[in-house]
């Protein structure tokens, strides 16, 4: 069962354009990660989010953290091809003494030049 | 090498069947986990190593799952009597530590192994 969110499941913009991924949990994790995937490939870490409120930029990409720390947002501004991809949220959780992630169900972004 | 290796990276069976998979984590990496993704989707958990000691496999949909890394390196997945439902993305991931500093530690993930149940 996801426990994470997101928001839309599919987007297909033009180069140049700016588009939010939205990422809603239904509990509390201990951070927040975003991942990008590309075919045929595992998951990447772009960023780690840990303290409600946080904003973290990574170039042309903005990541914010809930108050709540239960939803998060990734920003990208001036979309170009090669940020073509599958988009993950993911909880981590420390209570096993290890970090156990859960992933989000997905945004898959195409960028037409 | 310097990632995480996987092979095979696609494997074809028949409904039944019996197949491995493997991962080599990254040299010196001692936590090691295992998922699961079906197309569009996210990974899903399947077990977590601790060196060779396998410390959570609630993940695993079915006993006829199993994983094991005897030396506490390799790893190597087995399905038996394969399922159409098993088709799906297999990804292997390793972590340096189990924790890390400030309590987060990066997992670096595989190519994963593409499974097809015919």
């Amino acid at each position: 069962t996801q426990l994470l969110e997101q928001s839309p499941q599919f987007l297909s913009i033009q180069e140049g354009e700016n588009l939010t991924v939205y990422c809603n949990s239904s509990s509390v994790f201990s951070s927040l990660q975003w991942y990008r995937q590309e075919p045929g490939e595992g998951p990447v870490l772009l960023v780690t989010v840990v303290t409600g409120g946080e904003v973290k930029k990574l170039k042309r990409l903005t990541f914010q953290f809930g108050d709540a720390r239960k939803d998060s947002s990734l920003h990208i501004t001036a979309a170009q091809p090669g940020d073509t991809g599958l988009y993950l949220c993911a909880g981590a959780d420390y209570s096993g003494g290890y970090q156990k992630v859960t992933f989000g169900t997905g945004t898959k972004l195409q960028v037409i030049p | 090498g310097a990632g995480v290796s996987q092979s095979p990276r696609y494997k074809v069976a028949k409904r039944g069947q019996d197949v491995a998979l493997r991962c080599d984590p990254i040299s010196g990496h001692v936590s090691l986990f295992w998922y699961q993704q079906a197309l569009g989707q996210g990974p899903e958990f399947l077990t977590y190593f601790q060196n060779e000691a396998q410390l959570d496999k609630s993940g695993l949909p079915s006993d006829r799952f199993f994983a094991e890394r005897p030396e506490g390196s390799v790893s190597t997945l087995k399905i038996q009597r394969t399922q159409q439902e098993d088709s799906a993305v297999y990804l292997c991931a390793s972590s340096l530590s189990k924790r890390g500093a400030g309590g987060y530690n990066e997992q670096f993930f595989g190519p994963g192994t593409r499974l097809t149940v015919l």
